[in-house]
């Protein structure tokens, strides 16, 4: 199985500071015949499902806020949002897709400073 | 819009078979995409638990093959987790989910409200 490793794993942000939150896989998830990396970011709120906010490590979901941000290749990749809002208090995942099973990252806590 | 929606016991006993039943709404199961289930135990992350095509072979995460079975009920436009001889490791809320783009290996888009399941006797 690919082991996701997140850092950290919790963070305290000033609103309208930036966040950021690293994901590393311990094989490469880059596909060489697809050109894409198998990396996706949740953002999972209490008492609500999981929700995708970027795929293929970079493009972001339909209504997604600008703010969200994905980079990355291979085995290292991070998710950043610009500019904290209040509503972004959340657990973040990182997941791989690459290879059977599908596995996820243990989850970093994003605060409001 | 597709929708998702657990139903299930909420209580199962030790040793007991654990069943969930996921109805979907906006989408025929029958014109693709493949389903799945989720699991997050309290306090824990998310592990993925297997997933199915229509009705084609499904997918199950090894670390829980020998217990689990998906299938796939199109004519009540619904899909199903089976999970036998559970412990209190089992106990997690259990989501179902759309995998994204018709493939197996592919991001989870649409998630079901999840629902809690406790092994206790």
């Amino acid at each position: 199985d690919i082991v996701m490793t997140q850092s950290p794993d919790s963070l305290a942000v000033s609103l309208g500071e930036r966040a950021t939150i690293n994901c590393k896989s311990s094989q490469s998830v880059f596909s060489t015949s697809r050109n894409k990396n198998f990396l996706a970011w949740y953002q999972h709120k209490p008492g609500q499902p999981p929700k995708l906010l970027i795929s293929w490590a970079s493009t972001r979901e339909s209504g997604v806020p600008d703010r969200f941000s994905g980079s990355g290749s291979g085995t290292d990749f991070t998710l950043s949002i610009s500019s904290l809002q209040a509503e972004d208090v959340a657990v973040y995942y990182c997941q791989q897709y690459y290879s059977s099973p599908q596995t996820f990252g243990q989850g970093t806590k994003l605060e409001i400073k | 819009q597709v929708q998702l929606q657990e139903s299930g016991p909420g209580l199962v006993k030790p040793s007991e078979t654990l069943s969930l039943t996921c109805t979907v709404s906006g989408y025929s199961i029958s014109s693709g995409y493949y389903w799945g289930w989720i699991r997050q135990p309290p306090g824990k992350g998310l592990e993925w638990i297997g997933s199915i095509y229509n009705s084609g072979s499904p997918y199950y995460n090894p670390s829980l093959k020998s217990r689990v079975t998906i299938s796939v009920d199109t004519s009540k436009n619904e899909f199903s987790v089976r999970l036998s001889s559970v412990t209190a490791t089992d106990t997690a809320m259990y989501y179902c989910v759309r995998v994204a783009h018709g493939y197996q290996l592919c991001p989870f888009d649409i998630w079901g409200q999840g629902t809690m399941v406790t092994v206790s006797s």
